[in-house]
């Protein structure tokens, strides 16, 4: 089983429209968990941390199920500048690095 | 802030060639890491340093692949000899603690590495 799994998509969405992405981890030990986004030919960059009791910001809300080892990640009122890849990224069991899964592609139409 | 630099940014070399990627992280920041993304693969750590000391070089895929830490703002990741497979982005990243994983970690923009 790989370490961190996500659906690879692409979702196509229309502007406006709810979309969320899900990831799985293998590693119960896990303590840290995060969204980056990738846009095309860029960098990785931290798009939110995850918490246990789920957290928001702004149209986007993360949420932790530890149980099931299964993290969600939801977009609301979908924008054109939300069309990227979306990586799901789990701290290692030291906590000292981190452990990328191959990330959910978004692409949002006018 | 300039960011974590990285150069070149992209590389085109000949099966058997070396190849030498640099990295200078944010000042302050000592931890530093170094990715490779392939289609396939994702995003892989290939080693991590932190205060310039080599701590997990697990990713690192086979002898071909060393990387150095000679002081704290620069670090170079050689490749030798380079084969058609290691064609792949690869990113330096740097953060602030060495302890864990909380702080954010920041990503240079990629070696764009083609080995014919």
């Amino acid at each position: 089983r790989k370490e961190v799994e996500q659906d690879p998509g692409p979702f196509n969405v229309p502007e406006g429209a709810t979309v969320a992405f899900n990831c799985t981890y293998s590693n119960s030990a896990s303590q840290s968990f995060f969204w980056y986004r990738q846009d095309c030919r860029k960098e990785p960059k931290l798009l939110m941390s995850v918490y246990s009791s789920g957290n928001e910001d702004g149209r986007f809300t993360a949420q932790l199920n530890r149980a099931s080892q299964y993290i969600s990640l939801l977009i609301r009122d979908s924008k054109l500048s939300d069309s990227a890849t979306y990586l799901c990224v789990v701290g290692n069991q030291a906590g000292t690095a981190l452990i990328f899964g191959k990330g959910t592609t978004l692409s949002v139409s006018s | 802030d300039a960011g974590v630099i990285q150069s070149p940014r992209h590389e085109v070399t000949e099966m058997g060639q070396e190849v030498t990627l640099r990295c200078k992280p944010i000042s302050g920041h000592n931890s530093l890491f170094w990715y490779r993304q392939t289609m396939m693969r994702g995003l892989e750590l290939l080693i991590y340093f932190n205060n310039n000391v080599p701590i997990d070089d697990s990713g690192m895929p086979e002898d071909r692949f060393s990387a150095k830490m000679p002081n704290a703002s620069f670090s170079t990741l050689k490749i030798q000899p380079s084969e058609p497979r290691d064609s792949a982005v690869y990113f330096c990243a740097s953060r602030r603690t060495g302890g864990t994983v909380t702080d954010t970690q920041y990503f240079g923009p990629g070696t764009r590495l083609t080995v014919l």
